[in-house]
């Protein structure tokens, strides 16, 4: 069965202080994706990053970049320098070719708080 | 902006009733996902629908039914409302592909049972 688990539920940092957020999944499919969402206080999620079973280069993509490693099955993602518009709750995602549709199991969230 | 809407934003419903929540895809989107986020956790699949065919379903009881209609919109129903179905509903849209495109998602409806 797909899970995802992010431990940490609230994290606070300082305006321009480096977070990560921690994401371990389990899967039976050796096709998968993962991807990272955020959710701002109005509810809708935005898609920021994906990621695909086999490509495990990491990347950066300005302020964002994540660390894919299927030997841990972790997909960790960092936020550089963060801002405080940066506040918001933070989903990581798996999608299994398994199921053969786009349907996505989340992780509970990481609720980020950046103080000005 | 996604483009992805849904409508109402809020609802109030009475434990019993039957609502019917609706969403209008992205343009140029096929496949369309309804998830329910309880306070707190993260968003539970409940079923996506392609070329108005339900194409997969979460572990959601018969009450959750939902449609999708030749423009790609979708509608999600529920009957016998109970005060637990009280949660933010959100429906993603995204383009039939190979790869597993990400997902576009509306603001959502949040719905109170009372």
């Amino acid at each position: 069965a797909q899970k995802v688990t992010q431990a940490q539920t609230e994290i606070s940092v300082v305006e321009k202080e480096d977070v990560t957020l921690d994401c371990v999944y389990e899967t039976r499919d050796t096709t998968y994706y993962l991807f990272w969402y955020k959710q701002p206080p109005s509810g809708e999620l935005v898609f920021l990053i994906r990621r695909n079973s086999f490509d495990e280069q990491n990347e950066i993509s300005g302020r964002y970049s994540w660390n894919f490693q299927k030997s841990t099955s972790s997909f960790n993602f960092t936020i550089t320098a963060s801002q405080v518009v940066d506040s918001a709750v933070y989903f990581c995602a798996l999608s299994e070719a398994y199921y053969g549709n786009n349907r996505l199991a989340f992780g509970k969230g990481n609720q980020v708080v950046v103080i000005p | 902006e996604t483009g992805v809407t849904q409508s109402p934003t809020h609802l109030i419903k009475t434990r019993g009733q039957q609502v019917t929540l609706r969403c209008s895809s992205q343009s140029g989107h096929n496949t369309v996902s309804w998830y329910q986020q309880a306070l707190g956790q993260g968003p539970q699949f409940i079923f996506q629908y392609y070329r108005e065919e339900e194409n997969g379903r979460g572990n959601f009881p018969p009450r959750f039914s939902g449609l999708q209609f030749p423009n790609y919109s979708s509608e999600l129903n529920v009957n016998a409302l109970e005060l637990d179905d009280s949660a933010l509903y959100l429906c993603a849209s995204s383009p039939n592909q190979p790869g597993h495109t990400e997902a576009f998602f509306g603001q959502g409806t949040r719905l109170t049972v009372v």
